[in-house]
């Protein structure tokens, strides 16, 4: 089955440094892969939507100078929290899908980022 | 926009069925999906309807009906490990989904 990578699991890091988790795709090529926010007992909330090759389509109120997305290639894409605050704190969760799985959308297994 | 909703909380006996409903109210519908959370870990996938009906799949079956928006998720001989946060998500235009904001399944000996 569809496989997508998340690293790192957990994260500590300071305010004002950047952070990069990365989400592959292991055993398929995914065309558009979505980043996901979640605060404790709450549900996913989407960030952006990232297609291959392009620039990444962010939700309202999503920063996208402070939440870079880079979708290089079919296999991986990259979400970068820069210069980050403690409010930042939260569970960063990728899911990918490809055009060829009417419901496949496969999730990465998160990232908690804690911000000190 | 997108609109979901489902009950926070449902607490059930081991053994038991369990019902949890959602109702969406979207701007597009291309397909709804159930996904069972645990703590800490992200969400997998249980179910997916587009068409109205009844799909099932061993100790779970879900439902919908587009012309109500509802759809619920059915457990059969619930387990302990089914204590788990359940999301509710419609997919509407660009391939992008709403989740509601799941309910919390207690299971009970």
């Amino acid at each position: 089955g569809a496989v997508v990578s998340q690293h790192p699991s957990r994260v500590i890091c300071k305010s004002g440094t950047s952070v990069k988790i990365e989400c592959r795709s292991l055993d398929f090529q995914a065309t558009t892969m979505f980043w996901y926010r979640q605060f404790p007992k709450k549900s996913l909330m989407l960030m952006a939507t990232s297609n291959e090759g392009s620039k990444a389509t962010y939700e309202q109120g999503v920063e996208k100078d402070k939440f870079l997305i880079n979708h290089a290639s079919l296999t991986l894409s990259t979400l970068t929290v820069t210069s980050a605050h403690p409010e930042d704190s939260s569970f960063y969760i990728c899911s990918a899908t490809d055009r060829d799985r009417p419901y496949g959308y496969t999730f990465g297994s998160g990232t908690r980022l804690t911000v000190v | 926009g997108q609109n979901i909703d489902q009950p926070t909380e449902m607490t059930a006996t081991e053994g038991a069925i369990v019902q949890i409903n959602c109702t969406y109210q979207t701007s597009g519908f291309n397909g709804l999906f159930w996904y069972q959370q645990h703590a800490g870990e992200a969400p997998t996938f249980l179910s997916y309807n587009v068409l109205d009906g009844l799909e099932e799949k061993g100790r779970f079956s879900s439902f919908l009906s587009r012309s109500k928006g509802y759809s619920y998720l059915l457990l059969k001989e619930l387990q302990m490990k089914d204590s788990a946060s359940y999301l509710c998500a419609v997919r509407g235009n660009a391939g992008k989904s709403t989740f509601g904001d799941g309910t919390t399944l207690t299971v009970k000996p």
